[in-house]
């Protein structure tokens, strides 16, 4: 399973824009890219995935670099409600089953 | 309304007890599986399965147990053995397919078991 590297924490002010960058260097051919969010004491919320250049969809937008060995979730104007932490997964199936790895995550705090 | 229950939400149990956590989902899911939380740490996998009466070990099985009698249920069982109970425990379902691509978890609210 490919390994990822990501900040600890971030802190942002309301309404700006915050991009969370994940490493992951030996990310293969048949992985995709995947987002969740948590909030304290509840389960995480998937949010957004990609396998290659950009994803928007209603909530974030993920940037997705030729070479795949990064990705950049962005969250446009942020409001307090987003303080979460953030998960960056690598996986795909192996036999049909979606065995990946979360780690530590990014831990956003947005500040009033 | 489809999603995944966890039942209690909260657990208290004495050390040296056997305690299970139910998990059920109504999402028509064919992979179930389980994870534990620790303060300020990230999920680590402990059990899951891809279709009923087969399952398969996590990254920390040792001192769990689990069965998939059915689809919808995913109970795991905190047995003495496991030294250090006490987290956070979440369970997650997931389309299964052998047809490629990625599908996303879809996690319960968790239940937070505590061991004295």
């Amino acid at each position: 399973l490919a390994k990822t590297t990501q900040p600890i924490s971030m802190d942002s002010y309301e309404g700006q824009e915050v991009n969370i960058t994940c490493s992951h260097n030996n990310i293969a051919t048949n992985d995709y890219i995947t987002w969740y969010q948590q909030f304290p004491s509840q389960g995480p919320r998937f949010i957004i995935q990609g396998y290659k250049t950009k994803v928007t969809n209603e909530v974030a937008s993920l940037f997705i670099p030729a070479d795949r060995k990064s990705s950049t979730l962005s969250l446009p104007r942020v409001s307090l409600s987003d303080t979460a932490v953030y998960y960056c997964l690598v996986g795909a199936p192996g036999g049909g089953y979606q065995k990946v790895t979360f780690g530590t995550g990014t831990k956003l705090q947005v500040i009033p | 309304d489809g999603g995944i229950t966890q039942s209690p939400k909260y657990l208290f149990r004495k050390e040296g007890q056997n305690v299970t956590l139910s998990c059920e989902q109504n999402l028509n899911h064919d992979a179930m599986y389980w994870y534990r939380q620790d303060p300020g740490q990230g999920l680590r996998l402990i059990y899951y399965s891809q279709i009923v009466n087969d399952f398969q070990k996590g990254d920390i099985a040792e001192g769990y147990s689990v069965s998939r009698e059915k689809k919808e249920s995913f109970p795991l069982t905190v047995t003495s053995a496991q030294k250090n109970p006490t987290a956070f425990y979440l369970c997650a379902s997931s389309i299964s397919r052998n047809s490629g691509g990625y599908y996303e978890q879809y996690f319960g609210p968790g239940t937070r078991l505590t061991v004295t």
